[in-house]
């Protein structure tokens, strides 16, 4: 258990649907991180928020559409994905946005775009 | 940017075994950190280790930052490390990136 809560573990959607991603930590935190997997392929940061305001946003499409509400919650909002942003979508946090975060993550979102 | 490389990118071992990961950057780095990957998708983080050595039962991980790479060790292999072990690097102010991984299968 790292502290690092997400939901749901599998998620199967259609282009035109309207889902989000839910990630909790119980860590007391203050940066929160959504990271995409994709086969073969190194995770790629796709946003960073520091005490509840965004810092990083890694050119990501806007069909995808994060909010963090507070510190200790983070959302990923999806619609009108395509078939390629299927992958495992990981939140991660760190006590701070520096040189010294270290970061803990959640189990994953499962993503499946049909 | 920073190129980081894993090698080796898979590696199978008979439980009880040995092992030596090696991660190596192209850049000066301030944070590097190894996590391991099972089977189910969670990320677990090993070590913080941007330079020195460090131990945690079976594994221990050293990083040589003036040579730019960083090694993990993982002795007395057992069934549940098989996964995926990754390497991430900071340079500068820049975010963490990570490396492609090594694929560990340990077999019984």
């Amino acid at each position: 258990e790292t502290g690092v809560t997400q939901t749901p573990r599998h998620l199967v959607m259609g282009m035109t649907n309207k889902k989000s991603l839910k990630c909790e930590q119980h860590l007391g935190h203050n940066a929160m991180y959504w990271y995409k997997q994709s086969a073969k392929k190194p995770l790629e940061l796709m946003f960073v928020y520091s005490l509840e305001e965004r810092v990083e946003n890694n050119s990501v499409p806007s069909r995808f559409s994060p909010e963090c509400p507070n510190s200790s919650h983070l959302f990923l909002h999806l619609h009108t994905l395509q078939p390629e942003d299927s992958a495992l979508y990981l939140c991660a946090s760190s006590q701070d946005k520096g040189i010294n975060e270290k970061l803990f993550f959640g189990s994953g979102t499962q993503l499946s775009v049909l | 940017g920073i190129q980081v490389e894993q090698s080796p990118p898979d590696l199978i071992l008979q439980e009880g075994a040995n092992s030596t990961l090696r991660c190596n950057f192209s850049d000066s780095v301030n944070n590097l950190q190894w996590f391991h990957q099972n089977p189910w998708g969670q990320l677990i983080n090993l070590f913080y280790i941007p330079s020195g050595t460090k131990q945690n039962g079976r594994l221990s991980a050293t990083t040589v930052a003036t040579e730019r790479y960083s090694l993990l060790y993982i002795s007395s292999s057992q069934t549940t490390d098989s996964g995926v072990y990754f390497c991430a690097v900071r340079t500068g102010a820049n975010n963490l990136f990570f490396g492609t991984g090594t694929r560990l299968t340990v077999i019984p």
